[in-house]
C-alpha cells in the first residue's frame, strides 16, 4: 500500500484560506468516505482534525474543513491563523492494510 | 478526560531487544483498537499494526510484519510494542494511538523516542 500522495508544502497569509490535497485510488481515498487529517506541531504528537471526510472533532476550529472528488480529498483551513503553522497528514481506510497515511503538508503563514 | 500514556526514551544497541508500553485511561481500553505509528527523523508518519485490546487481534502493515510483535494485557489497559533484533534504521519516534475499525486514529500517546545505536 503506498502513501497517499501530498503536496510538500503550502503557504498563505494570515487570512487567507489554503486547500492541501490528498491523492489516493480507487482502493482507499475514492472507495470509501474514511478519510481523516492529522495536524502536528514539531515535536508534538498528531492531533485528528478531521475525520470521515468532513466531520469535526469536538474542540476543532470550524475554520477547519474537508472534502473529497473521486480519489482525491481535501483539507482547506479558512482565515489562516499563526497557530495553524504545522505539518498535516491525511489518511484513509484501505481494502488492505487497512489505513494508509499521506506524505504530509507542511504549513507555512507568510 | 482519555488518555494514552507511553513509556519513555529508549537507547539501545543494534542487536538488542526492546519492548515499548502504552496505557489508555479515561475510556473502555477493550472497546477500541491501538495502532502503532512509526515517525523517522524529519519524515512522516508510518502505520505500523493494530491490536485489538479485547481479544488481541493484530493486524500489520506489509511493511513492517515479521518485524515487530503487537500485543496487549487488557487487565492493566496496556498495550505494547516489541523487537527482538533492534537494528539502526529502527531509531525513530513511535506514537500509540487510540482508533475504531474505520479511523487510525482518534487520540494519540505523547510518543516514545527509540534510539538504536552502537
Amino acid at each position: 500500500q503506498s502513501a497517499l500522495t501530498q503536496p510538500a508544502s503550502v503557504s498563505g497569509s494570515p487570512g487567507q484560506s489554503i486547500t492541501i490535497s490528498c491523492t489516493g485510488t480507487s482502493s482507499d481515498v475514492g472507495g470509501y468516505n474514511y478519510v481523516s487529517w492529522y495536524q502536528q506541531h514539531p515535536g508534538k504528537a498528531p492531533k485528528l482534525m478531521i475525520y470521515e471526510v468532513s466531520n469535526r472533532p469536538s474542540g476543532v476550529s470550524n475554520r477547519f474543513s474537508g472534502s473529497k472528488s473521486g480519489n482525491t480529498a481535501s483539507l482547506t483551513i479558512s482565515g489562516l491563523q499563526a497557530e495553524d503553522e504545522a505539518d498535516y497528514y491525511c489518511s484513509s481506510y484501505t481494502s488492505s492494510t487497512p489505513y494508509v497515511f499521506g506524505t504530509g503538508t507542511k504549513v507555512t503563514v507568510l | 478526560e482519555v488518555q494514552l500514556v507511553q513509556s519513555g526514551a529508549e537507547v539501545k544497541k543494534p542487536g538488542e531487544s526492546l519492548r515499548i508500553s502504552c496505557k489508555g485511561s479515561g475510556y473502555s481500553f477493550t472497546s477500541y483498537w491501538i495502532s502503532w505509528v512509526r515517525q523517522m527523523p524529519g519524515k512522516g508518519l508510518e502505520w505500523m499494526g493494530r491490536i485489538d485490546p479485547s481479544d488481541s487481534y493484530t493486524n500489520y502493515s506489509p511493511s513492517f510484519q515479521g518485524h515487530v510483535t503487537i500485543s496487549a494485557d487488557k487487565s492493566i489497559s496496556t498495550a505494547y510494542l516489541q523487537w527482538s533484533s533492534l537494528k539502526a534504521s529502527d531509531t525513530a519516534m513511535y506514537y500509540c494511538a487510540r482508533g475504531v475499525v474505520t479511523l487510525a486514529a482518534d487520540y494519540w500517546g505523547q510518543g516514545t523516542l527509540v534510539t538504536v545505536s552502537s
